[in-house]
């Protein structure tokens, strides 16, 4: 069935490297992928998306790749703060005919910033 | 301007007992889903409502009921709580397109429930 699924339960980086999150995806029919970041006790948090046409997008100190030949989604985030520690889930969207747009999540990576 | 909005946060059931969860959105948005987390782990899809009139079944249904009573609500019923729906609840809504994002997606703040 479809899936989301993620490399690395947790990753620890020290506080100005950049971090790298993975993300395998099993449906090649997604339209969109979502990065979010959910905050202990809260809910996910946008961060940025990536339409399926598209190999890469910027945001502000964050990176989405996307390579559909392997099914492959990444989120790069630059010099890395300890408000980035999260974790962060990636999620595939699927256009479905009349039944409008659903949402799936992967496991998720849990951040750690070591100061 | 609220964004997502649940209620309760926090409930205790015992075995066998119902509740409805509601959520508001004040965005405007047509599409509203309903989550569950578990502890450590990822969200999965319980129902979505893709536009008012229209709700699909999604990942884990089985034990759920929900409603799209109109734009702005969409409610998660639990006929007859289990110990296994123990879990953290979360509606999010799916809109169009923003300045920022090609889907502007907004979480609400979550329904703790615990079924003893």
């Amino acid at each position: 069935g479809e899936s989301v699924g993620l490399h690395l339960p947790t990753l620890s980086v020290q506080e100005g490297d950049n971090s790298i999150i993975n993300c395998a995806y099993s449906n090649s029919a997604s339209d969109y992928f979502i990065w979010y970041k959910q905050e202990s006790g809260k809910g996910p948090q946008f961060i940025i998306d990536i339409r399926s046409n598209m190999d890469k997008r910027q945001g502000q100190r964050v990176t989405v790749l996307l390579n559909k030949t392997v099914k492959h989604l990444s989120l790069q985030i630059a010099a890395t703060q300890p408000g980035d520690s999260a974790v962060y889930f990636c999620a595939e969207i699927l256009r479905i005919k009349a039944a409008g747009n659903k949402l799936t999540f992967g496991g998720g990576t849990r951040v750690l910033v070591k100061p | 301007n609220a964004g997502v909005t649940q209620t309760p946060k926090f409930q205790v059931l015992k075995t066998g007992q119902s509740m409805t969860l509601q959520c508001a959105q004040d965005m405007n948005h047509n599409s509203m889903y309903w989550y569950r987390q578990d502890p450590g782990m990822g969200l999965r899809l319980i129902y979505y409502s893709a536009s008012e009139g229209t709700t699909d079944k999604g990942e884990v249904p089985n034990g759920y009921n929900v409603s799209r009573l109109n734009k702005r609500e969409f409610s998660l019923r639990l006929e007859s709580a289990a110990p296994s729906q123990t879990s953290v609840y979360f509606c999010a809504t799916l809109g169009g397109a923003t300045l920022g994002s090609y889907n502007e997606q907004f979480f609400g703040p979550g329904t703790r429930l615990t079924v003893l």
